[in-house]
């Protein structure tokens, strides 16, 4: 199975800074990775697919980059909306599997 | 518009089995596959398996092997997962979202999620 690590695993930042999520694959997965944002009680949203096309709706604060086996998420100017837990997920083979999560907190 | 409506809470007694269901709407059945995605209290997202309707092809995460079975009826766009042998380590979330070869359907849409308790 390919292994997804995200770093950090939890973070703090202000309302207004950049922020920047990391998820490195245990093999090459190309482009076949997915950020989702999940708020507390609520049910995961897409954002980002083919590991930077954004997902229609979401603010273009929001990107990602990589390739291969390391991928970054980037808010640009966080937002109080944006506190939530993020995850990539890799479609490359199956199992898909998810890294294990970022907690964004406002610091 | 595709949604996906599943089933209502369960709670179960441990060893008992499972079976959560997920509607689709707004699309069509046989042109993507559905996953099934667990999420225990606190816990992170963790895929179980998926299928295929259009072929009933059906993968699973080496984890749940042996005790997960997905299906899916095309007749009423239901796609199915029963997990057995529960423990209270199963107690979770439980999600299906679409999925597929296509990049635009890979987990884009998610059903509203059925909490299953196991306790004795």
């Amino acid at each position: 199975d390919i292994q997804m690590t995200q770093s950090p695993s939890a973070m703090s930042a202000s309302v207004g800074a950049r922020v920047t999520i990391t998820c490195r694959a245990s093999q090459a997965i190309s482009n076949k990775l997915v950020w989702f944002q999940q708020k507390p009680g609520t049910v995961p949203k897409r954002l980002i697919y083919g590991a930077s096309t954004l997902q229609s709706g979401v603010p273009a604060r929001f990107s990602g980059s990589g390739s291969g086996t390391e991928f970054t998420l980037t808010i640009s100017s966080l937002q109080p909306e944006d506190f939530a837990t993020y995850y990539c997920l890799q479609h490359s083979t199956y199992p898909r599997t998810f890294g294990q999560g970022t907690k964004v907190e406002i610091k | 518009q595709v949604q996906l409506v599943q089933s209502g809470a369960e709670v179960k007694k441990p060893g008992s089995s499972v079976k959560v269901s997920c509607k689709t709407s707004g699309g069509t059945f046989s042109s993507f596959s559905i996953a099934w995605v667990r999420q225990a209290p606190g816990q992170g997202l963790e895929w179980m398996g998926g299928i295929i309707p259009l072929f009933g092809r059906t993968n699973y995460a080496q984890k749940f092997h042996d005790r997960v079975t997905i299906t899916a009826d095309g007749s009423s766009s239901t796609a199915y997962m029963e997990l057995r042998s529960l423990t209270s380590e199963d107690t979770a979330i439980y999600y299906c979202a679409r999925d597929g070869v296509v990049y635009d359907y890979i987990l884009d849409v998610w059903g509203q999620g059925t909490m299953v308790t196991v306790s004795s």
